[in-house]
């Protein structure tokens, strides 16, 4: 059964930080895996998008990387701004289900 | 495109009420899933339909609920007769499979009295 888990599950930090949330899953067979964002009270906002054959995929500020053979994604966020606080969550796909992260809680002061 | 449509958007009811939420996805997306979301539980997989079938439905808590996609563009999660622990906000998202990422819709908060 594939689990995934997100490090750390919150993080406050000042404006202009550069920060990595990490995401792990234990399955390695996964077809993709996408990065979504999700502010109190609302939807979910896809980010990016890696597919299982790419290392990485960036838009902006943010770069996502994918190793499968360690079952290990990360989210990089340059020069955070306070826009940039909510819950950020990973999802991997396997056999047509989108399985889910616990998120990380950011929080990013001026 | 107006992305995934989701209706309505708040609905309280009392215990014992029949409940049904509304999904319409992307035009063009094959595959439908329905999730719940808990403060306690996080994001859960209840079904999901490929080209209009219901595939896994294994996520569903018990008999009380149901789902139906009776075409491409539409679909609904009922909940007779509903509790208050099915308070949770319920989302719907679509995706054209083997292709491109999941869309999600906005989602329906539900609370039960």
């Amino acid at each position: 059964k594939q689990e995934v888990t997100q490090i750390p599950a919150a993080l406050s930090v000042p404006e202009g930080e550069n920060l990595v949330l990490n995401c792990s899953f234990t399955d390695s067979a996964i077809y993709n895996l996408q990065w979504f964002r999700q502010d109190p009270g609302k939807g979910l906002t896809s980010l990016l998008l890696i597919q299982s054959s790419q290392r990485e995929q960036t838009s902006g500020r943010l770069n996502a990387s994918l190793d499968k053979s360690s079952g290990r994604s990360t989210l990089y966020i340059a020069a955070s701004q306070p826009g940039d606080s909510a819950t950020y969550l990973c999802a991997v796909v396997n056999t047509d289900k989108l399985i889910f992260g616990t998120g990380t809680r950011l929080q990013v002061f001026p | 495109d107006a992305g995934v449509i989701q209706s309505p958007r708040h609905e309280v009811t009392e215990m014992g009420q029949e409940v049904t939420l509304r999904c319409k996805p992307i035009s063009g997306h094959n595959s439908l899933f329905w999730y719940r979301q808990t403060m306690m539980r996080g994001l859960e997989l209840l079904i999901y339909f490929n080209n209009n079938v219901p595939i896994d439905d294994s996520g569903m808590p018990e008999d009380r609920f149901s789902a139906k996609m009776p075409n491409a563009s539409f679909s609904t999660l009922k909940i007779q007769p509903s509790e208050p622990r099915d308070s949770a906000v319920y989302f719907c998202a679509s995706t054209r499979q083997g292709a491109s990422g999941y869309t999600f819709g906005s989602g329906t908060r539900l609370t039960v009295v």
